[in-house]
C-alpha cells in the first residue's frame, strides 16, 4: 500500500467516549500533520511532529492528543470531545518540515462525529 | 492574524469552458505558495509549490502564477473537464514558519 491511510474513515462517538485516529504513511516522509477541518471552515493545523519529535501544537484543547512512535505512524487519542469538534480530521506528511521547496501528501481524512 | 482569501467560492462552467481563480495574500514575509486539488471523499492533492516572483507552472490543462509583491496568485484551467470538478486549495507559507495557511478554496463543478 502507498501513500497515506487513515483508519478509520468515520468515527461516531459520545462525549465520554475515548477513541483513536491513526495515520500511516509509506513514503518515508519524516514530517507528518494533523489538520482539522470544521463545515465551511479552511484547515486548520493542529500539530506537527518532525523525526518523532512534536514542533507545533497550534493551541489545540488537551482532549486531543497526539502521538507519533515512529515517523510512519501518527495517532490522535480523542478523549471526552464536544459536539464543536465535530469535524473531518485529515492526516498528511511531508520529506521535511521544509515546506518551501516540498508539498504535503495527505490522508482521505476522518469523518468524525460527536454526539 | 494571516489572511489567505480565494475567490470565487464556487463555480460552475460548462464543459470546455476554461476558467480561472484567485488566492490572496499577505505579501510580506512571503516563503511559498501551494495549490492542491481536493475531489470529494478523496485526499488533496498538491498541484504546484511556487516560490518565486513571476513563477508560472503548468501541469497539462492547468496552470498557474504568482505575484508576490501584490499577494496573488491565478489558477487557470484551459478546457474544464468534468474530471475536474473538485475543490482547489491555496495555501501560504511565510518565512517565520513552516505552517501553511490554507484559504477556504474555490469549489469548481464542471457540468458535461
Amino acid at each position: 500500500e502507498t501513500g497515506v491511510t487513515q483508519t478509520p474513515r468515520h468515527l461516531v462517538m459520545g462525549m465520554t467516549n475515548k477513541k483513536s485516529l491513526k495515520c500511516e504513511q509509506h513514503l518515508g516522509h519524516n514530517a507528518m500533520y494533523w489538520y482539522k477541518q470544521s463545515a465551511k471552515k479552511p484547515l486548520e493545523l493542529m500539530f506537527v511532529y518532525n523525526f518523532k519529535e512534536q514542533t507545533e501544537n497550534n493551541s489545540v484543547p488537551s482532549r486531543f492528543s497526539p502521538e507519533c512512535p515512529n515517523s510512519s505512524h501518527l495517532f490522535l487519542h480523542l478523549h471526552t470531545l464536544q459536539p464543536e469538534d465535530s469535524a473531518l480530521y485529515l492526516c498528511a506528511s511531508s520529506p521535511t518540515t521544509l515546506l518551501r521547496g516540498n508539498e504535503q501528501f495527505f490522508g482521505p481524512g476522518t469523518r468524525l462525529t460527536v454526539l | 492574524i494571516l489572511n489567505v482569501e480565494q475567490s470565487p467560492q464556487s463555480l460552475h462552467v460548462q464543459e470546455g469552458d476554461s476558467t480561472n481563480f484567485t488566492c490572496s495574500f499577505p505579501s510580506s514575509n512571503f516563503y511559498a505558495l501551494h495549490w492542491y486539488r481536493w475531489e470529494t471523499a478523496k485526499s488533496p492533492e498538491a498541484l504546484f509549490v511556487m516560490t518565486l516572483n513571476g513563477d508560472e507552472k503548468k501541469k497539462g490543462r492547468i496552470s498557474a502564477t504568482l505575484n508576490t509583491k501584490e499577494g496573488y496568485s491565478y489558477l487557470y484551467i484551459k478546457g474544464s473537464q468534468p474530471e475536474d470538478s473538485a475543490t482547489y486549495l491555496c495555501a501560504f507559507l511565510t518565512d517565520s514558519s513552516y505552517k501553511l495557511i490554507f484559504g477556504s478554496g474555490t469549489r469548481l463543478l464542471v457540468r458535461p
